[in-house]
């Protein structure tokens, strides 16, 4: 069974510090990985994911992760803070294989605080 | 860009009530997907559904719901007597490949009373 947990339920930077998110994941198999952002009163929105190709994921908005097999580990990071990155972030797991359908097992997600 | 669409946003009704939860997933998607989000919590999956068949479901997803794609374009979530517990946020999700990035919507609040 995959699980995913977000160490920190809220996270404050201030604006121009460094973005660290916290993911640590538990899969039985390979796993993909995804992180998600939601705006106050929107969807989910994905960031990145990581699908077994390279180890550094780019995604959008200057976000990135890198997943670390050793440490099983997806950390989400960003160099510098804006005041729109203010969210919530879900780390997400998703287990490939036969008897899998693609759903996702999220963590309990990250409020992202950024004050100026 | 396309998108996946939920209505009603906000959906208010009584215990014991039953409600249909709507969704248009984008239209060349073949896997679709129901999450739920209680107050505070974690996103938990529900159900999936491809080729017109429900493919995994959780613990949660009990005898009182149900899921059905009736035309095509909608995907519904049916829960038939709703109980205080079932309110949250219920977000539709869809993907063309089951491992690709899912879309989801902007979410179904449901408040039970």
């Amino acid at each position: 069974a995959q699980s995913v947990t977000q160490l920190g339920s809220h996270v404050s930077v201030s604006e121009g510090a460094l973005v660290l998110l916290r993911c640590n994941y538990s899969s039985s198999v390979p796993p993909y990985l995804f992180w998600y952002v939601q705006y106050p009163n929107q969807g989910l929105q994905l960031l990145l994911k990581y699908t077994s190709a390279a180890t550094l994921v780019k995604g959008i908005n200057g976000f990135e992760a890198e997943f670390k097999k050793s440490e099983t580990s997806f950390h989400l990071t960003k160099p510098s803070a804006h005041m729109s990155d203010a969210a919530e972030y879900f780390c997400a797991v998703s287990a490939p294989g036969s008897s899998n359908t693609g759903k996702l097992i999220f963590g309990q997600g990250t409020t992202l605080q950024v004050k100026p | 860009e396309p998108e996946v669409t939920q209505t009603p946003s906000h959906q208010v009704t009584q215990m014991g009530q039953e409600v249909i939860l709507r969704c248009v997933p984008i239209s060349n998607h073949l896997y679709f997907y129901w999450y739920r989000q209680i107050l505070g919590q974690k996103v938990e999956f529900l159900v999936s559904f491809y080729n017109n068949e429900i493919s995994e479901k959780s613990e949660i997803f009990d005898d009182q719901f149900s899921v059905e794609r009736p035309d095509g374009s909608n995907f519904t979530l049916k829960i038939r007597s709703t109980k205080l517990e079932d309110s949250a946020m219920y977000f539709c999700a869809s993907t063309g490949g089951s491992y690709n990035e899912q879309f989801f919507g902007p979410g179904t609040r449901l408040t039970v009373l």
